[in-house]
């Protein structure tokens, strides 16, 4: 069974930083490549960062680039996500999402998220 | 404001046949981008309904379907039960293949 455990929310102030995990088990993790996801209070979700399945490629949302950094060990099944300079817009519930790769209805190479965690809260305040 | 519109809300009886709307651009949809859907309960891991479009993953019941067509695409719920008060999301990709969501349909189920 795949599992996906978030880790490492909680209260901070504003321009501080902030390490969250997220615990894979259930599927062999250095296989696929991994995404952040997040949900701010009363909104939608929003894409945050992705990272290939070694390690050396990652995208990020414009929101955050240049503040978070998305990593991962394959040796210990985890994914991390360092967030920096944190606002008060980056209060949400932080998720993480495996991908399935499939070709899509045009051919195309593409992807969707088939399992998610529970989620880890995240809250900027002062 | 999400890039994919979606309705805030829908409701329906039990037993009754509801769709959700997801209404993209030329950019996204209307390029060929497949459309996923999901549907989250509040404190639990959001859960994959739809893939490409109209593929329902193994373990989704078939009164969960998904259409696409030009800029938009839809969620039907036929059938309609207690359990499936939630909300659904769809998501796409962008011209530059980030991924979008809508905005979510909250469904209450009358």
């Amino acid at each position: 069974e795949v599992q996906l455990v978030e880790s490492g929310g909680g209260v901070v102030q504003p321009g501080g930083s902030l390490r969250l995990s997220c615990a894979a088990s259930g599927f062999t993790f250095d296989e696929h490549s991994m995404h952040w996801v997040r949900q701010a209070p009363g909104k939608g979700l929003e894409w945050v960062a992705l990272i290939s399945w070694d390690g050396y490629t990652a995208f990020y949302a414009d929101s955050v680039k240049g503040r978070f950094a998305i990593s991962r060990d394959n040796s210990k099944n985890r994914l991390y996500l360092q967030m920096n300079g944190l606002r008060s817009e980056d209060t949400a519930l932080y998720f993480c999402a495996k991908i399935h790769n499939f070709y899509d209805s045009s051919g195309k190479k593409a992807y969707y998220f088939d399992y998610w965690g529970q989620g880890t809260p995240v809250t900027v305040s002062s | 404001q999400s890039v994919l519109t979606q309705p805030p809300s829908v409701s329906g009886a039990p037993g009754q046949r509801v769709t959700i709307s997801c209404t993209g651009s030329s950019s996204q949809i209307g390029a060929g981008s497949d459309v996923h859907w999901y549907q989250h309960l509040p404190g639990t891991a959001p859960k994959l309904l739809i893939y490409g479009n109209n593929n329902r993953p193994s373990g989704v019941p078939d009164r969960f379907s998904g259409s696409k067509s030009g800029t938009s695409a839809s969620l039907a719920i036929t059938g309609l039960q207690a359990e499936d008060e939630a909300v659904y999301y769809c998501q796409s990709y962008d011209s530059r293949l980030d991924v979008i969501f809508g905005g979510g349909t909250k469904l209450t189920v009358l």
